[in-house]
């Protein structure tokens, strides 16, 4: 199994451009998240999903936006990009709570945004 | 507000000395543990998850979990130069909760 894979590993975009984070797991894990991280700081959920078609917005939804077609696939919208989304973007992914008891989320290597 | 506190750090250990990261939470409904690794410039490494009061050993790791005072440890046995990183505590509120909150992490250093 691969995981939790990221794409694009870096990426520089310009104010006001946008870009799709594409993220997908092949764990058949029904719950996936996407977090950043700034500079010595926690992580912050920005969208998390339990399931196909099903998503919703976390801690800092604003200036994002995702969608879940599949349950493999998770992708993370910019839509005019801003230097506050200057960060480093995880994505995460977990067994619902059906299937296992716990909440044990697996992430990502991430992508390293930057905005300029 | 529920929150997950731990000190920053830095903390220095000796090479081959116990490390010790202490984790402290507000919601006491709280019900799933976890101990996440994280290399400068990587991302986090699930190593532990703790779910019951008490103790649990993995290799060079114990995590500790006391409910009743809300507070989860781990220890790190014998440490290597390789155990530098920051640690993440992690929690989740109740079963059926999707997701976890995360403190801001203990950057740990093993001196040689």
């Amino acid at each position: 199994n691969a995981g939790v894979t990221q794409t694009p590993k870096f990426r520089i975009l310009k104010i006001g451009q946008s870009m799709t984070l594409q993220c997908a797991q092949d764990m058949n894990h029904n719950y996936m998240y996407w977090y950043r991280q700034d500079p010595g700081m926690g992580l912050k959920l920005i969208y998390y999903s339990v399931g196909a078609g099903i998503t919703d917005k976390g801690e800092v939804p604003n200036g994002y936006n995702v969608s879940r077609s599949t349950t493999e696939d998770f992708p993370l919208r910019l839509e005019l990009a801003a230097p506050s989304q200057t960060s480093v973007y995880f994505c995460a992914s977990s067994y619902s709570w059906s299937r296992s008891s716990y909440n044990e989320q697996f992430f990502g290597p991430g992508t390293r945004l930057t905005v300029l | 507000q529920k929150e997950v506190e731990q000190n920053s750090g830095p903390l220095s250990v000796p090479e081959g000395a116990i490390a010790s990261l202490n984790c402290t939470y507000s919601d006491r409904g709280s019900q799933s543990f976890f101990w996440y690794r994280q290399y400068s410039g990587k991302s986090p490494e699930l190593i532990m998850s703790i779910y019951s009061n008490g103790d649990k050993e993995d290799g060079r790791f114990t995590a500790q979990l006391n409910k009743a005072s809300q507070y989860v440890s781990l220890l790190i046995r014998d440490s290597q130069p390789s155990d530098s990183a920051t640690y993440l505590c992690a929690v989740n509120a109740n079963f059926g909760n999707e997701k976890l909150t995360f403190g801001t992490g203990t950057r740990l250093t093993i001196i040689p």
